[in-house]
C-alpha cells in the first residue's frame, strides 16, 4: 500500500539557518510527489511538485526538493529560514490514474528560533 | 482563476446534531473533489473523493457522507454527530486529469461537545 512517512514531527532551526525536512514513500510505480505548507487555523498551500525529468524542482518562497529514487525519498531544503517559514510542513504522493486523491504524510511542525 | 469556497469556517455543534459543511468551486468544471479531516499529530485522512456528479468514492467507512449535486458543489454531511468527529475538515479540488496537485479550501473547523 502507498504510504509516507516524515520521520520529524517538529523541528526548530535558528533564522538565517539552512533547513531540510525528511519524507519518504512507498509506492509501486512512479511517484507523483508534492510539498504542501499550512498555517494554522488555514488551508493547505502547494510548495513545489516533481513529476518526471529533473529530480531537483524548484519551488515558492525559496524552497528546494531533490526525489532520490534509489532512496525512496523527497526531502524538502531551504537555504536559510526566515521566521515567516514558521508553519506544518507535509509530504504527499499521488498517482498518475485521474481521480486518486493524494496520500499524505502526518506532517512536520517547524518552528523558527530567533 | 479558479477558486474555492468552503464554509462555515468554524462549528460549534453538540453531539447527536446534524452536520453540513459545503464546498463550493469556482472557474472550472468538472473537477475532482475530495474532502479530508485533519486531526492534531495525525496529518490529513481523506474521507471522500467525487469525480463528478452523483459519483462519491469513500476512504473510511463512518457516521459521515458526501454528495455532489452540482458539477462544482462537494457537501459533507452527518446525521448524527459523534465526539470522535471533531476535526479540522478540508475541501479539496483538481482538475479532472492525471496527476494535478490538489488545492484547497481555508477548511472549517468542527467542535462536537
Amino acid at each position: 500500500a502507498q504510504s509516507v512517512t516524515q520521520p520529524d514531527i517538529h523541528i526548530t532551526v535558528s533564522e538565517g539557518a539552512s533547513l531540510e525536512l525528511r519524507c519518504n514513500y512507498s509506492y509501486g510505480a512512479t511517484p507523483y510527489l508534492f510539498w504542501y505548507v499550512q498555517s494554522p487555523g488555514q488551508g493547505l498551500q502547494l510548495l513545489l511538485k516533481y513529476f518526471s525529468g529533473d529530480t531537483l524542482v524548484q519551488g515558492i518562497k525559496g524552497f528546494e526538493a531533490e526525489f532520490k529514487r534509489s532512496q525512496s525519498s523527497f526531502n524538502l531544503r531551504k537555504p536559510s529560514v526566515h521566521w515567516s517559514d514558521a508553519a506544518e510542513y507535509f509530504c504527499a504522493v499521488g498517482a498518475y490514474q485521474a481521480g486518486t486523491a493524494l496520500i499524505f504524510g502526518k506532517g512536520t511542525t517547524l518552528s523558527v528560533s530567533s | 482563476s479558479q477558486t474555492i469556497h468552503q464554509w462555515p469556517a468554524t462549528l460549534v455543534q453538540p453531539v447527536g446534531s446534524p452536520l453540513s459543511l459545503e464546498c463550493t468551486v469556482e472557474g472550472t468544471s468538472n473537477p475532482n473533489l475530495y474532502w479530508y479531516r485533519q486531526a492534531a499529530g495525525r496529518g490529513l485522512q481523506l474521507l471522500f473523493y467525487s469525480v463528478g456528479i452523483g459519483q462519491i468514492s469513500s476512504e473510511v467507512p463512518q457516521n459521515l457522507s458526501a454528495s455532489r449535486p452540482q458539477d462544482r458543489q462537494f457537501i459533507l454531511s452527518s446525521k448524527k454527530l459523534l465526539l470522535s468527529d471533531s476535526g479540522f475538515y478540508l475541501c479539496a479540488w483538481s482538475p479532472g486529469i492525471g496527476n494535478s496537485p490538489l488545492h484547497f479550501g481555508n477548511g472549517t473547523r468542527l467542535t462536537v461537545t
